[in-house]
């Protein structure tokens, strides 16, 4: 079965910062790979996702993510936060054949200090 | 945003009492699935529906039921809630198996209290 891990339960980071966000998975084969952002009282919003290729994926809102299969990690980016992205993060792990079932981590909530 | 409605967007009930939480979508896709979230444990599924009538249990399960007669109607029933059952509950849907031109749209949630 497939598992995701964040490590970091809460980051605080300057407006105007680099931002990472990290993300661990266990898989048994090539995984789909997510990350969602929720802000407060929202649902979940999709801000990029990996499937194969490029192993470096640009996402909306200025955000990327790089799959690296050696470590088992999906690493959200951005090189300058800005105060709305304030919000929790969710990286996710898609079962391909499963009924395209997600398994989500326990999220990292980002403040962002002006 | 996707065509989803949760209803209601929040409940207070008292243990034992059973439950109903409605998602409705507007998309007409295959895959909906509910998951609840509760602090550092992320989302889990509960359960999820692959079409009409068709249903399976997803991680936690266990005093949860569903049905969907319909396309767009996905029920999540608590037969006799309990306080651990105290969650917020997120509906999502999607059109097809995941693939680069699919992705999982969710809901607004429904935040449940159970006293």
């Amino acid at each position: 079965a497939q598992s995701v891990t964040q490590p970091d339960i809460h980051i605080t980071v300057s407006e105007g910062a680099s931002l990472e966000l990290r993300c661990n998975y266990s898989y048994g084969a090539t995984p789909y790979l997510f990350w969602y952002v929720q802000s407060p009282g929202q649902g979940l919003q999709l801000l990029l996702k990996y499937f194969s290729g490029d192993t470096l994926v640009q996402g909306i809102k200025g955000f990327e993510a790089e799959f690296k299969r050696s470590q088992s990690s999906f690493n959200l980016r951005k090189p300058s936060v800005h105060w709305s992205d304030a919000a929790e993060y969710f990286c996710a792990v898609g079962a391909r054949n499963a009924g395209n079932m997600l398994t989500f981590g326990g999220g990292t909530r980002l403040m962002v200090k002006p | 945003d996707a065509g989803i409605t949760q209803s209601p967007r929040h409940k207070v009930t008292e243990t034992g009492t059973p439950v109903t939480l409605r998602c409705h979508q507007t998309e007409n896709h295959r895959y909906m699935y509910w998951y609840r979230q509760d602090p550092g444990h992320g989302l889990r599924l509960i359960h999820y529906s692959y079409g009409v009538k068709d249903t399976d249990k997803g991680e936690v399960s266990d005093g949860y039921s569903v049905s969907r007669s319909k396309t767009e109607d996905f029920l999540l029933t608590l037969e006799s809630a309990t306080s651990s059952q105290t969650s917020v509950y997120f509906c999502a849907i999607s059109a097809k198996q995941l693939s680069v031109n699919t992705e999982a749209f969710f809901g607004q949630g429904t935040r449940l209290t159970v006293v």
